[in-house]
């Protein structure tokens, strides 16, 4: 199946600082989801990128597709406490809706 | 939409018994998934069901599973003979949108 590496594994925030996680693939990706899971909880869906080059925007996150769609960013500026937890990306064949998961941002924070 | 609602959140199992996760209630949904998390882990997917049947399914996804949809609501996910890997969190979804709380496993 397709596969995504995820980078950082671990980021240890500084709040109020900002940080991204990247999401890297080797084969162009028909889309792109991002999930938060906070600890002990379940994936909660974020967003999804389908356009080349495409930049969505939530609060104070910001998620962008690359122009050659074998990359995904996720940033968040101003980190909160409520940012703690583990953000995947996702990517789904097009021929198909099952998801398959990157390794995950774990990201903490320090007041 | 409704969310989904999986039963029950914790189940501890003795190794080599059977256990059934479900998904409960859903309706008019025809494309279910479910989902396995060991501890610290990624998401990996298991199966995918469209109109009661299995639709495609991943390599851990063996013999010792399968699901059914044995009255048109609730969506079962069995395990025959629990082995002490199958300890995980098992998350039922309907779509990539809305997963559920999940059936955190302990086989001991």
């Amino acid at each position: 199946g397709q596969q995504v590496m995820q980078i950082p594994q671990y980021q240890h925030v500084q709040e109020g600082e900002d940080f991204t996680t990247y999401c890297n693939s080797s084969t162009t990706l028909s889309n792109i989801q991002w999930y938060k899971q906070r600890p002990g909880g379940h994936p909660v869906f974020l967003i999804q990128l389908v356009k080349s080059g495409e930049v969505k925007k939530q609060k104070r996150l910001t998620f962008q597709f690359g122009e050659a769609k074998k990359n995904s960013s996720l940033h968040i500026t101003a980190t909160q406490t409520t940012d703690v937890g583990t953000y995947f990306c996702a990517v789904r064949r097009s021929n198909d809706y099952k998801l398959s998961f990157g390794a995950g941002t774990t990201v903490t924070v320090r007041a | 939409e409704p969310e989904v609602t999986q039963t029950p959140s914790h189940q501890v199992t003795q190794m080599g018994q059977e256990v059934i996760l479900r998904c409960v209630p859903i309706s008019n949904h025809l494309y279910f998934y479910w989902y396995r998390q060991i501890l610290g882990q990624k998401v990996e997917f298991l199966v995918s069901f469209y109109n009661n049947e299995i639709s495609e399914k991943s390599e851990i996804f063996d013999d010792q599973f399968s699901v059914e949809r044995p009255d048109g609501s609730n969506f079962t996910l069995k395990i025959r003979s629990t082995k002490l890997e199958d300890s995980a969190m098992y998350f039922c979804a309907r779509s990539e949108a809305f997963f559920g709380q999940g059936t955190r496993l302990t086989v001991v």
